[in-house]
């Protein structure tokens, strides 16, 4: 059982949009403005896509964005790619203990 | 080239130990915390600790402390994490990452070396 709640797949067809969603609660996704989303390929190290909840590193495809609301952050894919089919992995600060950084349990996303 | 390499896989028993290193390049290596997060097969991350290199203070997830040692070694540009009394639970992918300064508070991970299987079996 993950820290943070994500659906364990989500799909969506060639140019379509998906939104993938990350359930926390007020000690980490809902305290702070510190969500970051990984994207992580087969047989790869994961990959930084979104950080501080809504801001691209650069590099990283404009189709990528993110936003929170309460305990949930989001990550959105708009015009669905193939190359975007990966696992998505939220993550957030958390206070008040030492686990200090926890993560969602992934989303597969494939693109049909 | 800005990078991280971790040292190979390593297979152990059952109550043994495990070092794995990860050597920094590309960038000042004091500079940037290094965090490391395990991914067991199939299954989500999960934050092991991290280090501060440049005074090697260190931080640790609950469910591992008095279990792991991180350690730096600023004239090789690597850090190291210790794992004790390996069991099967243990079997994981280990990831070291750095701690991204393009982050507010430096809370995300922007930098990943290619990870480093354990594997614990008798």
């Amino acid at each position: 059982q993950s820290p943070l709640t994500q659906p364990a797949s989500v799909s969506g067809s060639l140019g379509q949009s998906v939104s993938i969603s990350c359930t926390g609660t007020t000690s980490d996704v809902g305290g702070y403005e510190f969500v970051s989303w990984y994207q992580q390929h087969p047989g790869e190290a994961p990959k930084l896509i979104i950080f501080d909840v809504s801001n691209r590193p650069s590099g990283v495809s404009h189709r990528f964005s993110g936003s929170k609301s309460g305990n949930t952050a989001s990550l959105t894919i708009s015009g669905l790619q193939a190359e975007d089919e990966a696992d998505y992995f939220c993550s957030s600060y958390r206070s008040g203990s030492d686990t200090q950084w926890v993560f969602g349990g992934g989303t597969q996303v494939t693109v049909l | 080239q800005v990078q991280l390499v971790q040292s190979g896989a390593e297979v152990k028993k059952p109550g043994a130990s495990v070092k794995v290193s990860c050597k920094a390049s590309g960038y000042t290596f004091t500079g940037h915390n290094i965090h490391w997060v395990r991914q067991a097969r199939g299954e989500g991350l999960e934050w092991v600790g991290r280090i501060n290199p440049y005074g090697g203070g260190t931080k640790f997830a609950e469910k591992f402390q008095g279990r792991v040692t991180m350690t730096g070694e600023t004239s090789s540009n690597t850090v190291f994490m210790e794992l004790k009394g390996l069991t099967s639970d243990d079997t994981a992918l280990y990831y070291c990452a750095r701690g991204g300064k393009i982050c507010s508070g430096f809370v995300c991970f922007d930098l990943w070396g290619q990870g480093t299987l354990v594997t614990v079996s008798a």
